[in-house]
């Protein structure tokens, strides 16, 4: 079992639609949770993280946190062609090192 | 300000040259990561640097040898690669505060080749 998981996409949505992506993670003792995006040729850039259980909102961005279920999502809403990249959910665990999903590759579709 | 700096941000190299990777911080970060990342694929972490001390190796070949030179200072020096070496690599710096979500920022990046 991979210690944090991504479906796999690629997911393709409309312009305007909510994308949802989605992360598991193995490690109980996992702290901090966080959404990377990267573009096509370039380094990670944070878009959010995560510690408490819930949503947390930032613009167009929602993350959502369940730690019993050692769950954690993205949804963007009202999606644009900008969004369109890969999204890597990466996770801080108890040995305080980050783990990173494999990454869902978004298309926003004009 | 959360800007990581690295130098040079292409580098092509033959198998046997020696050749160093620069990253830079000024974000009174106390830890500096180095990764590398093939295409479509994740961030493979390879090095951590905690308060200037190496903290993490995570099993990487010995022609690839990091240097901490100052707590705003990461190199990687680079002898006898392999061209499946080529890739992205990645540095990054975070507080590494004992608590708290430690959050990493990443620089550009180095993109390799080796010939």
């Amino acid at each position: 079992q991979k210690e944090v998981e991504q479906n796999s996409g690629p997911l393709s949505v409309p312009e305007g639609a909510i994308a949802s992506l989605n992360c598991t993670y193995s490690d109980r003792g996992s702290q901090s949770f966080f959404w990377y995006r990267q573009y096509s040729g370039k380094s990670p850039e944070l878009i959010m993280f995560i510690y408490s259980n819930g949503d947390k909102e930032d613009g167009r961005f929602t993350a959502q946190l369940n730690k019993a279920s050692q769950y954690v999502s993205l949804l963007i809403r009202d999606s644009q062609p900008s969004d369109s990249a890969t999204y890597l959910c990466a996770v801080l665990g108890s040995a305080r090192q980050l783990t990173f999903g494999s990454g869902t590759q978004l298309t926003v579709l004009p | 300000d959360t800007e990581v700096t690295q130098t040079p941000k292409h580098l092509v190299m033959g198998m046997t040259n020696k050749k160093s990777l620069k990253c830079e911080q000024h974000m009174g970060h106390r830890a500096m990561y180095w990764y590398k990342q093939k295409a479509k694929k994740p961030p493979e972490l390879m090095f951590v640097y905690s308060y200037e001390k190496l903290s993490i190796n995570e099993s990487v070949p010995s022609r690839f040898s990091p240097e901490c030179p100052n707590s705003s200072l990461l190199n990687l020096h680079l002898h006898a690669l392999q061209p499946e070496d080529s890739a992205l690599y990645l540095c990054a710096s975070s507080q590494r505060l004992a608590g708290g979500p430690d959050t990493q920022y990443f620089g550009p990046g180095t993109r390799l080749t080796v010939l």
